[in-house]
């Protein structure tokens, strides 16, 4: 079955420092989400990608959909505290239900 | 817009026992999405409904989990007899539109399960 897989599965980095974190996917996607999710908390959506190749920013946050929809990017510019939690990009399966990876989670220092 | 209500928040049993989550969607949502999230990993599906019938339960362990949704608004989750591996959190999700619609999903709080 359709599975992803993320990496790296942890990053720290200080406060200001770029981070990116990586999804693929071993098929096609019709699309893919990006979910956030705090400590102690549960995922919260953030956006989805539909198009081959697509690129969407929301503020700091960039995230790009690969050519062959299989691979996808979360890129943060100038981390900031805020940003800590754990990022899990997510694909539909067969039934339209999310197969989510194992996540990224973001460590930001001041 | 009240989000997905899940209850309880918290649940320590002991292995054998067992136990019951409950879920209350966003009012209208039509499906309804019950994920296992053990520490340190991603959100697994255990069973998608749409309404009250069931879409996919193939990872559902159903020689020990069991789940309904009878009126098509909310549902439990029950787990008899509990193994220590079930700790984790219980998350209910849930979505607007039909099947194919590639909608968000819209989490509760989760219940925290821990099996001694």
């Amino acid at each position: 079955g359709q599975q992803v897989m993320q990496i790296p599965q942890y990053q720290h980095v200080q406060e200001g420092e770029d981070f990116t974190t990586y999804c693929n996917s071993s098929t096609t996607l019709s699309n893919i989400q990006w979910y956030k999710q705090r400590p102690g908390g549960h995922p919260v959506f953030l956006i989805q990608l539909v198009k081959s190749g697509e690129v969407k920013k929301q503020k700091r946050l960039t995230f790009q959909f690969g050519e062959a929809k299989k691979n996808s990017s979360l890129h943060i510019t100038a981390t900031q505290t805020t940003d800590v939690g754990t990022y899990f990009c997510a694909g539909p399966n067969s039934g339209y239900a999310l197969n989510f990876g194992k996540g990224t989670s973001l460590l930001v220092t001041p | 817009e009240a989000g997905v209500a899940q209850s309880p928040r918290y649940k320590i049993i002991e292995k054998r026992q067992s136990v019951a989550f409950w879920c209350n969607p966003i009012s209208g949502h039509a499906t309804l999405y019950w994920y296992q999230q053990i520490l340190g990993q991603g959100p697994k599906l255990l069973i998608q409904f749409q309404n009250n019938g069931v879409v996919d339960d193939s990872q559902l362990p159903k020689d020990r989990f069991s789940a309904e949704r009878l009126k098509g608004v909310d549902s439990t989750l029950k787990i008899q007899p509990a193994k220590l591996e079930d700790s984790a959190v219980y998350l209910c999700a849930s979505s607007p539109g039909g099947l194919g619609r590639n909608e968000k999903l819209f989490f509760g709080s989760g219940t925290q399960l821990s099996v001694l």
